[in-house]
């Protein structure tokens, strides 16, 4: 069945350093998408970046970097240079391309909270 | 400046009653969702539309209800049906036939049954 597991409930990082939030995955799918979102204390979902099963490269959105681990089936979200903002939750999720054009087969991790000290 | 809007925001009910949260988005985006949002649940699919006058079930569709009369609308009611109504409820759209079909999410709807 198809999961997605993020192990760090809570994370903690001092402003202007690097954190690394971890997100493995698991599908028998050749095709898949992964995403990271974000959700403040407001409540909504920000969307932050997508790496396709396919892509060579690793994808970057500014700040954000998707450490992509194909063979370990790992999907870990680097944020360089934190800022306060970055203080959140923030959630895994896949989507099966089987389905494509239909997010029904959006998997969600249950998240990282991450706090960013002054 | 385009997005969804979901109301109310915070939303009281006494056990027994029906409730329906609204969702309006201004994207032109073909596909709608609700989601519920569980403490340490992580989200849970209830109902989506990917087309005006049709949707389907999600995960947990059981005691709710859903329309979607017009594109940039899709209503959910929270009927006396479900059990356990309390939580966070996200209304999120996507671009039907989008390159990577990402979510655009509302700021949510926070459910709480007296």
């Amino acid at each position: 069945a198809q999961k997605i597991t993020q192990t760090q409930p809570g994370m903690f990082v001092q402003e202007k350093e690097a954190v690394t939030l971890d997100c493995t995955y698991d599908t028998s799918d050749q095709s898949y998408g992964l995403f990271w979102y974000k959700q403040p204390s407001s409540g909504e979902m920000i969307f932050l970046i997508y790496q396709g099963s396919y892509d060579e490269q690793n994808a970057t959105e500014g700040r954000y970097s998707l450490n992509f681990q194909k063979a370990r089936k790992s999907a870990n979200l680097v944020i360089s240079a934190s800022q306060l903002g970055d203080s959140a939750m923030y959630f895994c999720a896949m989507r099966d391309f089987l389905n494509a054009g239909n997010n029904r087969k959006l998997i969600w991790g249950l998240g990282t909270s991450l706090a960013v000290n002054p | 400046d385009g997005g969804i809007t979901q109301s109310p925001k915070y939303l009281f009910r006494k056990e027994g009653q029906n409730v329906t949260l609204s969702c309006e988005q201004n994207l032109n985006h073909d596909a709608m969702y609700w989601y519920r949002q569980d403490p340490g649940q992580g989200l849970r699919l209830i109902y989506y539309s990917q087309i005006v006058n049709d949707f389907q079930k999600g995960d947990i569709a059981e005691g709710y209800s859903v329309s979607r009369e017009k594109k940039e609308s899709f209503p959910l009611t929270v009927t006396s049906a479900q059990k356990n109504p309390t939580a966070f409820y996200l209304c999120a759209s996507s671009i039907r036939q989008g390159h990577t079909g990402e979510l655009f999410f509302g700021e949510g709807s926070r459910l709480t049954v007296l």
